[in-house]
């Protein structure tokens, strides 16, 4: 079975500085990837997604992930935040052996002080 | 735009009460999905549907069921309302099942069960 871990379920950064969560999956099989953002009292919205081509994917809002299969991992960045990234941000990953449903990780809170 | 719109954005029920949550797309999807969003628990699936009157159990369908008469109209039913399902409820559509395809979502019901 896959499994998501965000392994920061808040991270606090400074208006203008890098913005990093960390993501890490499980999975015996080569997953679909998704960052997806829900601002408050909001759906849920694609940030980004990785299906196999690029490992390093562009987003929307200046974000960035990349795929890194020997370490499991799919970080998301952006070099400055931005008041406006103030939400809570969920690694997803699907796996189509298993039927492509969508496992999400428990979500990263992030505040961003001006 | 796909829109998924979803009946009530805050709802208030007594346990045991019966409770019916709608969920429309009006992009033709086959797909639809509904999910409940928990603090650190991220989304977990409940049910999913991939065509009309055709409903498959996530992964905590226990004390829910679905109905899926039309195209683009996905109902979660709780037969009887218990404490343990104030939630946010969150519904998506997605077009047919292909890597890598994302979901839409609508913005959410705050359900609270008292």
């Amino acid at each position: 079975a896959q499994s998501v871990t965000q392994l920061d379920s808040h991270v606090s950064v400074s208006e203008g500085t890098p913005v990093l969560l960390r993501c890490n999956y499980s999975s015996s099989y080569s997953p679909s990837l998704f960052w997806y953002v829900q601002h408050p009292n909001k759906g849920l919205q694609l940030l980004l997604k990785y299906t196999s081509a690029a490992t390093l994917v562009k987003g929307i809002n200046g974000f960035e992930a990349e795929f890194k299969k020997s370490e499991t991992s799919f970080h998301l960045t952006k070099p400055s935040a931005h008041m406006s990234d103030a939400a809570e941000y969920f690694c997803v990953v699907r796996i189509q052996a298993a039927g492509n449903k969508l496992t999400f990780g428990g979500g990263t809170r992030v505040l961003v002080k001006p | 735009d796909v829109k998924v719109t979803q009946s009530s954005r805050y709802l208030v029920k007594r346990t045991g009460e019966k409770v019916f949550l709608e969920c429309v797309q009006d992009m033709d999807h086959e797909n639809m999905f509904w999910y409940r969003q928990d603090p650190g628990l991220g989304l977990r699936l409940i049910y999913f549907s991939y065509d009309v009157k055709m409903k498959e159990k996530g992964d905590i369908p226990e004390g829910y069921s679905v109905s899926r008469e039309k195209k683009e109209r996905f109902s979660l039913i709780l037969e009887s309302a218990s404490t343990n399902q104030t939630s946010m409820y969150l519904c998506a559509s997605s077009p047919p099942v292909g890597f890598g395809n994302e979901q839409y979502f609508g913005p959410g019901t705050r359900l609270t069960v008292t």
